[in-house]
């Protein structure tokens, strides 16, 4: 079975420039998880979908911070303009749906602001 | 924000031996989990607690929850190189919002 897949791996940017991560989950899986994780900290979620609908977005900054999920199943988060302190891990998850607790994380995508 | 906190930030310890690292949280909660995190596999989901448990265990693993003090402990026994991560713990899931933990760093010498 194919995991979480995230892309891309790593990414530099210049601050103010837009950049945009992309998360593919487990096939079948309706619950699907945005985490930011700086470096020695916990991942924090950012947003929360169920199918297609943004249930938990109370974390996401949402003046710079977008994100989408379309058609259920995969997923974009976006920042424009990007900031120095955006520089983290942005890690996606995805989990069956009707409350399991079990999440699957994706690599993660490394973000480095200049 | 972070709901738990891991004691200690960072573990040595030689292989063979046990790890024990220890999880405080701040509010009322339905059940805990444990992650590991490492350059290898990423962010895997070890074990789960509910509320109403006091003890599980999972091949080496044992975990402790005390809800009268908010706090979890996770047990490593005969621990491998291969254990060498980061282990976070989770309060949350579900249909409820997951917040980690702070993370303890845990280096197996071979």
């Amino acid at each position: 079975e194919a995991g979480v897949v995230q892309s891309p791996r790593y990414k530099i940017i210049e601050k103010k420039q837009p950049v945009a991560f992309w998360c593919n989950p487990i096939s079948g899986h309706n619950t699907l998880y945005w985490y930011l994780q700086n470096l020695g900290q916990g991942p924090e979620l950012l947003i929360r979908y169920e199918n297609e609908e943004a249930v938990d977005d109370s974390q996401l900054p949402k003046d710079r911070f977008s994100a989408e999920r379309l058609k259920g199943v995969d997923s974009t988060l976006k920042i424009q303009p990007a900031e120095l302190g955006d520089s983290a891990v942005y890690l996606c998850a995805s989990s069956p749906g009707g409350g399991s607790y079990e999440q699957y994380f994706g690599p993660g995508t490394r973000l480095t602001v200049t | 924000s972070q709901q738990g906190e891991e004691d200690p930030q960072a573990l040595s310890i030689q292989e063979g031996e046990n790890a024990t690292m220890n999880c405080s949280y701040k509010t009322s909660i339905n059940n805990l989990q444990w992650y590991r995190q490492n350059s290898g596999r990423g962010l895997v989901h070890l074990i789960l607690i509910r509320s109403n448990e006091r003890e599980k265990h999972s091949g080496r693993l044992r975990v402790t929850l005390d809800t009268s003090k908010k706090s979890s402990s996770l047990l490593i026994t005969a621990s491998r190189a291969a254990d060498t991560a980061s282990y976070f713990c989770a309060t949350g899931g579900g249909y409820q919002k997951v917040t980690f933990g702070t993370g303890t760093k845990l280096q197996v010498i071979p």
